[in-house]
């Protein structure tokens, strides 16, 4: 049951370009979203998030956009660095049934800023 | 910057053994989760505790878990009879609200369980 999906399971972007991960999600009683990065032997640290009242947040050199009809997110590195090489969660969170204290997240996709 | 911490950061067990694994959330949350990752797999919710009790676990989280605040400071995981398949990572989180807009969760570095 991926409620939550990242099909892409790797990037690999070259330094100062933009970067762009994209996110999928089925259920609509989802209202609030978030990125996650993870480098290895680490927890994962949150990045943005974004509530379903709104379709862009931007923090310095990241943005996320979402479109609710089309039950899709993504993130936006710019311009990306070779610190940003991690891998990102997208994750979800609000709906009842599953409960509020439950983040569901993504499969992640591998990040590779190539300087 | 206060973290989540957890110990120990590798946990080897044989199939069958009781383990617990420990983690100290930030002083002033409130609410407080156990997430998994099983190897090249998603991270996967376990359960969330507030107020001295479990506000919501998964299927994943059956008899054989089962978590504790014994103190003012640590937030246990145990697994009574561990099993092949509860190989993983295990995070600790923690987060000052309820997992909200203003809330997001902050994760310890991880235990990785691993049943031999």
């Amino acid at each position: 049951d991926q409620q939550v999906k990242q099909n892409s399971p790797s990037l690999s972007v070259q330094e100062g370009r933009i970067s762009i991960l994209n996110c999928d999600y089925t259920n609509s009683m989802f209202d609030y979203f978030l990125w996650y990065k993870k480098y290895p032997a680490e927890g994962p640290t949150f990045l943005i998030s974004i509530s379903s009242i709104k379709d862009k947040n931007e923090d310095g050199r990241f943005t996320v956009f979402l479109n609710k009809s089309a039950k899709h997110l993504s993130l936006h590195i710019v311009p990306s660095q070779p610190g940003d090489s991690a891998v990102y969660f997208c994750a979800a969170s609000g709906d009842p049934s599953g409960g509020y204290q439950k983040v569901t997240f993504g499969t992640g996709t591998k990040l590779q800023v190539i300087p | 910057e206060p973290e989540v911490t957890q110990t120990p950061s590798h946990q080897v067990t044989q199939m069958g053994q009781e383990v617990i694994l420990r983690c100290v959330p930030i002083s002033n949350h409130l609410y407080f989760y156990w997430y998994r990752q099983i190897l090249g797999q998603k991270v996967e919710f376990l359960v969330s505790f507030y107020n001295n009790e479990i506000s919501e676990k998964s299927e994943i989280f059956d008899d054989q878990f089962s978590v504790e605040r014994p103190d003012g400071s640590n937030f246990t995981l145990k697994i009574r009879s561990t099993k092949l398949e509860d190989s993983a990572m295990y995070f600790c989180a923690s987060s000052s609200q309820g997992s909200s807009y203003n809330s997001p969760l902050h994760f310890g570095n991880g235990t990785r369980l691993t049943v031999t």
